[in-house]
Order: C-alpha cells, then sequence, then structure tokens
C-alpha cells in the first residue's frame, strides 16, 4: 500500500513569492490534515479536511494561506506571498474515519529567504 | 481546546538501558486517545503507541510502552532496551474520540542513544 506522498519535498522562495504543495493521501482516506512544523518544534494543525469539506482551518492564516481538496482525493496548499516566518515543514497526513491511526507524508521543506 | 506539553527538550541514554519520556496534556473531552509518534532524522513521522482515555491497562508494543496516570493528565513513554536506532524525536500527542478529529502535537523530545 503506497503512503501519504508530498511534492516537492523541498522549496526556496524569496520573500514575496507563491508556492503550491501537493499531497496525494492513502488510497480510500476520507480524512486529510496538513501541519506546519517550524524548526525544533511540534507540528501545528493548519487545516483538515473531510473529503472535499473543510472540518477546521481555523489556525489557518487565511490573508495568504489557502489549501482545497476539491474531489475529496489529493490536495493543495498555498501561500502566497511568502514570509521568512512561513519557514518549516509542510505535513500532510490522512486517515479513515473510525480508524485512529493518522499516517505521515515526508513533508515538504519550505525556505523563504 | 486541547493542549500537550512536553518538558524535557534532550535525553540522552546509554544502549541497552531503559528511557522514560514525560507528558502531560489538557482537554476538555471525557474521551480521547493518546498516541506517540517518532520523527527520525530524515523526518520522517511514524506511529509508535496509542492509549485510549477509558482503558486502564497501559499499551505495550514491542520495547515500548506507557505509563498512564489519568488522574495526573499524564502519560509517559518507556523504551526498553534502547539501540542506537531509537535516537529521534518523541513527540506526544492526543486527539477527541468520534467525528473527524486532528492530532495536537506536544514540542517533542530529542532522545540520543550512546553506544
Amino acid at each position: 500500500e503506497a503512503g501519504v506522498t508530498q511534492s516537492p519535498r523541498y522549496a526556496v522562495l524569496q520573500e514575496g513569492q507563491a508556492v503550491s504543495f501537493w499531497c496525494d493521501p492513502i488510497s480510500g482516506h476520507d480524512t486529510l490534515y496538513w501541519y506546519q512544523q517550524p524548526r525544533d518544534q511540534g507540528p501545528q494543525l493548519l487545516v483538515y479536511f473531510r473529503d472535499e469539506a473543510v472540518i477546521d482551518n481555523s489556525q489557518l492564516p487565511s490573508d495568504r494561506f489557502s489549501a482545497v481538496r476539491p474531489k475529496g482525493t489529493n490536495s493543495t496548499l498555498k501561500i502566497q506571498s511568502a514570509k521568512q516566518g512561513d519557514t518549516a515543514t509542510y505535513l500532510c497526513a490522512s486517515s479513515l474515519e473510525g480508524n485512529t491511526e493518522v499516517f505521515f507524508g515526508k513533508g515538504t521543506r519550505l525556505t523563504v529567504v | 481546546a486541547q493542549k500537550v506539553t512536553q518538558t524535557q527538550t534532550s535525553i540522552s541514554v546509554m544502549e541497552k538501558t531503559t528511557v522514560t519520556m514525560d507528558c502531560v496534556y489538557e482537554t476538555q473531552d471525557s474521551s480521547y486517545f493518546l498516541f506517540w509518534y517518532k520523527q527520525t532524522a530524515s523526518g520522517e513521522i511514524v506511529f509508535l503507541i496509542r492509549q485510549d482515555s477509558y482503558k486502564k491497562e497501559n499499551a505495550t508494543v514491542g520495547h515500548y510502552s506507557l505509563n498512564f496516570q489519568k488522574p495526573k493528565s499524564s502519560i509517559g513513554l518507556i523504551i526498553t532496551a534502547t539501540q542506537i536506532e531509537d535516537s529521534a524525536v518523541y513527540f506526544c500527542a492526543m486527539r477527541q474520540t468520534g467525528f473527524a478529529s486532528a492530532l495536537t502535537f506536544g514540542s517533542g523530545t530529542k532522545v540520543i542513544v550512546l553506544p
């Protein structure tokens, strides 16, 4: 069974540039999560979906961050006008409703200079 | 809102000995799950072990076991017979039971296993 796939693995931007991260969850998983993990900190939830619906995006900086999951499968997280404070690893995870385990992708390491 | 706190930032232990990590949590939920995850040097996050809040018995998986003290809102991780490959960052996390809930993580404890 393929795991959670993320791309790209690395990204380096200048402040003000835009970037998109892509996530392919485990086949059949209905719940998809995006986490931000700054260096030497724990993952912090940005947004999560059940199927195509947003369940909670309260931690998503809405002025510059957006996330979609239009068909309830793959998802894209986009940062408009990146700032140095966005430097972090962005993790995608998925799970199946009724199953407690959450599976993580390898993450995208973003550096904003 | 849930909160998870890990106060130990780094622990060094000798190979083949036991290491214990602390975690305390806050929640208003009556039913919840508690987890420990391991993040390797490559950044991969791997599930290790889970404790269901309604279970009194401490969970055990391989050389990982938990010390669940519900009155203290505490869930410690114990790794016995440590190996070099146990060197990693360990995260405590929790989520409420029920519909599509998300994990809340602590800040992590780095474990260094010395030969």
